[in-house]
């Protein structure tokens, strides 16, 4: 069992569109990341959520904790080409352990 | 500032035979993880040092797979025997510290091939 499941797996979509994805657990969190990985590199930090219904925004990037603290979205507006890559959502358990969910492939298309 | 340095970047080996990987971290960074991730997946997290010291190592197999960082500063991680299922790429990522909240880097993984 996935402790942190995300959707969908794999999303295509044309440049400028909108989209979303999630990150979803049974368990509650103190704090949530997201982070992107293009092909032969390793993951990147984008954002470190912390309080229950807290919304971050990185330029076309909106993240949102859930209330509860046991979900997270991650909404892109207007996606373009260099949007494209993994998206991970993660948090960390007992000693600082990271633990990674299973990861959102998107690809948009120019 | 440089960051985490991993070496070789590709590997491929037949089963049964050994490899090993090495990782530099930011320097400084005292906290030192090994991530195995397997194509389409998340990275699930190998092993964990404090400097010298192995903090987390519960999803290692440690019946083929070794890991030391012996002064604090770099490291090597060793498959002996390798299986065919050991195929992904090999992350390494270090940390400042994380319990103040210290973002982990990683590195851009060592893919490795078993035939």
């Amino acid at each position: 069992t996935q402790l942190l499941e995300q959707s969908p797996q794999f999303l295509s979509i044309q440049e400028g569109e909108n989209l979303t994805v999630y990150c979803n657990s049974s368990s509650v969190f103190s704090s949530l990341q997201w982070y992107r990985q293009e092909p032969g590199e390793g993951p990147v930090l984008l954002v470190t959520v912390v309080t229950g219904g807290e919304v971050k925004k990185l330029k076309r990037l909106t993240f949102q904790f859930g209330d509860a603290r046991k979900d997270s979205s991650l909404h892109i507006t207007a996606a373009q080409p260099g949007d494209t890559g993994l998206y991970l959502c993660a948090v960390t358990s007992g000693t600082y352990k990271y633990i990674f969910g299973t990861g959102t492939r998107l690809k948009v298309l120019a | 500032e440089a960051g985490v340095a991993q070496s070789p970047r590709y590997k491929i080996i037949e089963k049964r035979q050994s490899v090993a990987f090495w990782c530099n971290p930011i320097s400084g960074h005292a906290t030192l993880y090994w991530y195995q991730q397997i194509l389409g997946q998340g990275p699930k997290l190998l092993i964990q040092f404090q400097n010298n010291g192995v903090v987390d190592d519960s999803q290692l197999p440690k019946d083929r797979f070794s890991a030391e960082r012996l002064k604090g500063v770099d490291s090597t991680l060793k498959i002996q025997p390798a299986k065919l299922e050991d195929s992904a790429v090999y992350l390494c990522a270090s940390s400042l510290n994380p319990l103040a909240g210290d973002t982990q880097y990683f590195g851009p993984g060592t893919r490795l091939t078993v035939l």
